[in-house]
């Protein structure tokens, strides 16, 4: 089975771009949740949808970043405008809904450089 | 809210012996699950054992067993018969009934040849 599939594995672009970040859950899970990797901050979550619904977006750091998932199998990430603080690894998980013991499945994440 | 806490940020160990990192975690909730996971340079999250709250019998998964005590809410992983491909951060992680994950700082092992 395809694990969970996150597109680019590497983005690095300039202050003020738009940078969109892509996830492809495994079929059939329910829940999808974005993580962010740093230095000095660790693994902390971001947002998580269930059935597609945003669930919780508290970890969202500002306006700045967005997230939707239009469809079961797609999710994004986008940063607009983005900064050099925002460089970081995000990775994209993805869980079955039965049962809260399920453990997540993460992809391989993209590594974010803002120059 | 919830606290995982890892107070090791280094460990190693020789090849073939045993290595035990630490955990121990807050949470309010009454039902939960705690999980091990392995990041390796490949950066990849891989998924090591897990073990839920209700349960008083440890998990094992082959070379890999925890010892949860929850009173003392800890919640530490035992490597037995280390190998060079256990070399990793691993990151100890909490599940309540929001769902998400909350992970500790991570501990950075080193297995020596």
């Amino acid at each position: 089975d395809a694990g969970v599939i996150q597109s680019p594995r590497h983005e690095v672009t300039e202050m003020g771009q738009e940078v969109t970040l892509r996830c492809k859950p495994i079929s059939g899970h329910d829940y999808l949740f974005w993580y962010r990797q740093t230095m000095m901050r660790g693994l902390e979550l971001l947002i998580y949808f269930n059935n597609n619904v945003p669930i919780d977006d508290s970890g969202m750091p500002e306006d700045r970043f967005s997230a939707k998932m239009p469809n079961a199998s797609f999710s994004t990430l986008k940063i607009q405008p983005s900064e050099p603080r925002d460089s970081a690894v995000y990775f994209c998980a993805s869980s079955p809904g039965t049962g809260s013991n399920q453990p997540q499945h993460f992809g391989d994440g993209t590594r974010l450089s803002i120059l | 809210a919830q606290t995982v806490t890892q107070s090791q940020p280094e460990m190693s160990v020789q090849e073939a012996e045993t290595v035990t990192l630490s955990c121990t975690y807050d949470t309010s909730e009454s039902d939960y699950y705690l999980f091990w996971y392995k990041q390796p340079p490949s950066r990849q999250m891989i998924l090591v054992i897990r073990q839920e709250a209700y349960k008083q019998q440890n998990a094992t998964e082959n070379r890999f067993s925890v010892n949860f005590q929850k009173a003392a809410k800890s919640f530490s992983l035992k490597i037995s018969d280390s190998q060079l491909g256990d070399a990793a951060m691993y990151f100890c992680a909490l599940s309540g009934s929001a769902r998400q994950l909350t992970f500790g700082s991570g501990t950075q092992l080193t297995v020596l040849p």
